[in-house]
């Protein structure tokens, strides 16, 4: 079974939609980290987030990590074409300083004009 | 943010052929890096954990004599794909941690490989 669960797998909204992309896992995240893609192209780092309930926000985009530590949601606020790609949550699921990431399948977002 | 090349972006190679992929860390040091490799529409999977200065770390199910890592310092780790077949088409990726934003893991551009 997949050790971090994505949800939704895609996604399509009109441009100036607020969207939200969760990510799940049975087990604590020691770090979760939010990363864009484009298809076939690297990762583009997004943010980090450690503590329960921990919020960050970088221009429209927001993620939030629980108390339990055990899922996260991404946010884009008022969604552009830029924003569209593959977004794709990674965790630490050692909690160990390995930094070993496991990755969710990703969130395929579409945003049209 | 930091910095992570990957060289080549793309090769296409012949059935049986090795092919040698670079990464670099370019404005960091990096002990350890790590290689993923990426299907269609599919998430990443972590091949294996580079080691500055010693044997590379492999996951389960991936043939260590198949992809021989090679981590030959502070800023460069090497994926040989050795007699490769076509079953080893792929995206692989690689990324290294950088503590000096919270230890956030920063990854290559990408590799593309194909095999005839």
């Amino acid at each position: 079974s997949q050790e971090l669960e994505q949800s939704p797998q895609s996604l399509i909204v009109q441009e100036g939609k607020n969207l939200t992309i969760n990510c799940t896992s049975s087990k604590t995240l020691y770090g979760l980290y939010w990363y864009k893609q484009k298809y076939g192209e690297g990762l583009i780092f997004l943010m980090m987030l450690q503590k329960g309930g921990e919020e960050k926000s970088h221009e429209k985009i927001t993620a939030k990590l629980d108390e339990k530590k055990q899922q996260s949601s991404l946010h884009i606020t008022a969604s552009q074409p830029s924003h569209a790609g593959i977004y794709l949550c990674g965790a630490d699921m050692g909690g160990g300083s390995n930094y070993k990431l496991t990755f969710g399948k990703g969130t395929l977002l579409t945003v049209n004009p | 943010g930091a910095v992570v090349s990957q060289h080549p972006s793309r090769v296409i190679c012949k059935s049986g052929t090795s092919v040698k992929i670079e990464c670099r860390s370019l404005d960091f040091q990096a002990t350890t890096m790590f290689w993923y490799r990426q299907f269609p529409k599919k998430s990443l999977m972590l091949m294996a954990t580079s080691n500055e200065g010693s044997k590379a770390t492999y996951e389960q199910g991936v043939e260590k004599d198949k992809f021989l890592i090679n981590h030959a310092s502070l800023t460069l780790s090497t994926l040989t794909v050795t007699s490769a077949h076509p079953e080893d088409s792929s995206f692989y990726i690689c990324s290294a941690p950088f503590s000096g934003t919270g230890d956030t893991q920063y990854f290559g551009p990408g590799t593309r490989l194909t095999v005839l």
